[in-house]
């Protein structure tokens, strides 16, 4: 069965230091991986996605990046952290071709201070 | 993709059923009707989806009006563990799953 795993769970950051979210995705090859940031109060946001390695899109323009140096790899990151990014961080997986149904990680919250 | 509109909170006594509305009147005609729900602290869980019929899953029932312009999603025995906020979220063939999430609904089911 296909699992999704994020780390670390809980962050706590100073203004100005790097960030590296990490999300894996075992059971399954070639899947479209997806960012997602939930503000507090907020809905959810997209922030990138990937049909594939090296392939990414951005949504909103930020202070974030994402890559995807292996097939069922993505990564979050920032070289120097806003108050503003603090938030709850999700990655989510779908299966190839258009489809809405897609599978979330547990989350990552991240405090920046 | 086409809007949403659900009401910001629901009541629902433990063991009733649920239901939960929503509107996406500007909905076109190779768009589907998803449902998500966010327990807190939680990441969202894939409930149900439709396109025209109504289905139904062990999880739900979705209920699309023949205009398509709304549906309903059922929940026929609402549990304590029911309680969360609920997404409706309209998606066309072509969006790669980028789901779109509004408020929702936050249900609560009561003793």
């Amino acid at each position: 069965s296909q699992t999704i795993h994020q780390w670390p769970a809980t962050l706590v950051q100073p203004v100005g230091s790097p960030l590296s979210l990490e999300c894996t995705v075992e059971g399954t090859s070639n899947p479209n991986l997806y960012w997602y940031r939930q503000a507090a109060g907020r809905g959810l946001q997209l922030l990138f996605y990937s049909v594939g390695i090296g392939q990414i899109s951005s949504e909103v323009p930020q202070n974030l990046s994402a890559s995807r140096p292996q097939d069922r790899q993505f990564i979050l990151s920032s070289k120097k952290l806003l108050l503003s990014d603090s938030g709850f961080y999700l990655c989510a997986w779908t299966g190839t071709g258009n489809t809405g149904e897609l599978f979330f990680g547990e989350g990552s919250r991240l405090t920046v201070l | 993709d086409a809007k949403t509109t659900q009401p910001p909170s629901m009541d629902c006594a433990e063991g009733r059923a649920a239901n939960l509305p929503c509107n996406h009147s500007t909905i076109s005609g190779n768009e589907y009707v998803y449902w998500y729900r966010q327990i807190h602290s939680q990441g969202p869980q894939y409930i149900i989806h439709g396109l025209k019929n109504n289905e139904t899953n062990e999880m739900a029932s979705l209920i699309i009006t023949e205009d398509r312009k709304s549906s309903t999603l059922i929940l026929p025995h609402a549990t304590l563990r029911d309680t969360a906020v609920y997404y409706c979220i309209v998606l066309g063939g072509t969006s790669y799953g980028k789901l779109t999430f509004g408020q929702g609904t936050i249900l609560t089911v009561h003793p």
